[in-house]
């Protein structure tokens, strides 16, 4: 079975400062993965995703990731934190379940507050 | 792009009543709806997947007689917490997936709060 493990459960960052947020997963055939923002009392917001291709993928709001097979990792980046992106993320892999669909396995994601 | 409404968004109810929430495709057929549950700082669990005009399937553990899920059109998935118990107050967010091209992506509600008191 899949898995997902995102190993910092809180990260601080000021304002600016570069962002890396580490995502590992563990899947036996090729993942299709994803990362997820939620902002407090809100829903699930798509990132960015990754299926095939060029491993460094470009998401929303300025972020990116970087599909790395050799270490089971899809790290998220930001060059430079804005305080609106205080939220939580969520990594996430997608498996195939038969017939034509796919379910995601979540990460228990991190926490990310900006110190202004 | 692809939108799923989910209503209501949050919901107070007494112990022992029922409570139903509401997830629509708003621009696109989802054969396919997903229910998850959150806890407090605790990840997504998948519930139940909930299939189109067929039964859903429930992931082990959570009760089925408990947690009515019904897919009955190509847009609408319901969800309804029976008897409802203080426990069962969480966050329930439901999620699609677009039937056809760039089908590998689940577009999520944005949640509905349940309340038990």
């Amino acid at each position: 079975a899949q898995s997902v493990t995102q190993p910092d459960i809180h990260i601080t960052v000021s304002e600016g400062a570069s962002l890396e947020l580490r995502c590992n997963y563990s899947y036996g055939a090729t993942p299709y993965l994803f990362w997820y923002v939620q902002s407090p009392g809100q829903g699930l917001q798509l990132l960015l995703k990754y299926f095939s291709g060029d491993t460094l993928v470009q998401g929303i709001k300025g972020f990116e990731a970087e599909f790395k097979r050799s270490q089971s990792s899809f790290n998220l980046r930001k060059p430079s934190v804005h305080w609106s992106d205080a939220a939580e993320y969520f990594c996430a892999v997608a498996a195939y379940s038969g017939a034509g669909s796919y379910q995601l396995t979540f990460g228990k994601g991190t926490k990310l507050s900006v110190i202004p | 792009g692809a939108v799923v409404s989910q209503h209501p968004s949050r919901v107070i109810c007494k112990s022992g009543t029922s409570v139903k929430i509401e997830c629509r495709s708003l621009d696109f057929q989802a054969t396919t709806m997903f229910w998850y549950r959150q806890f407090p700082k605790k990840s997504l669990m998948l519930m139940a997947t909930s299939n189109e005009g067929s039964k859903a399937t429930y992931e082990q553990g959570v009760e089925k007689d408990k947690f009515l899920i019904n897919h009955a059109s190509l847009t609408l998935s319901t969800l309804t917490v029976t008897s409802a118990h203080p426990e069962d107050s969480s966050f329930y967010i439901c999620s699609a997936r677009e039937t056809g091209v760039g089908a590998n992506v689940l577009t999520f509600g944005a949640g509905s709060r349940l309340t038990v008191l």
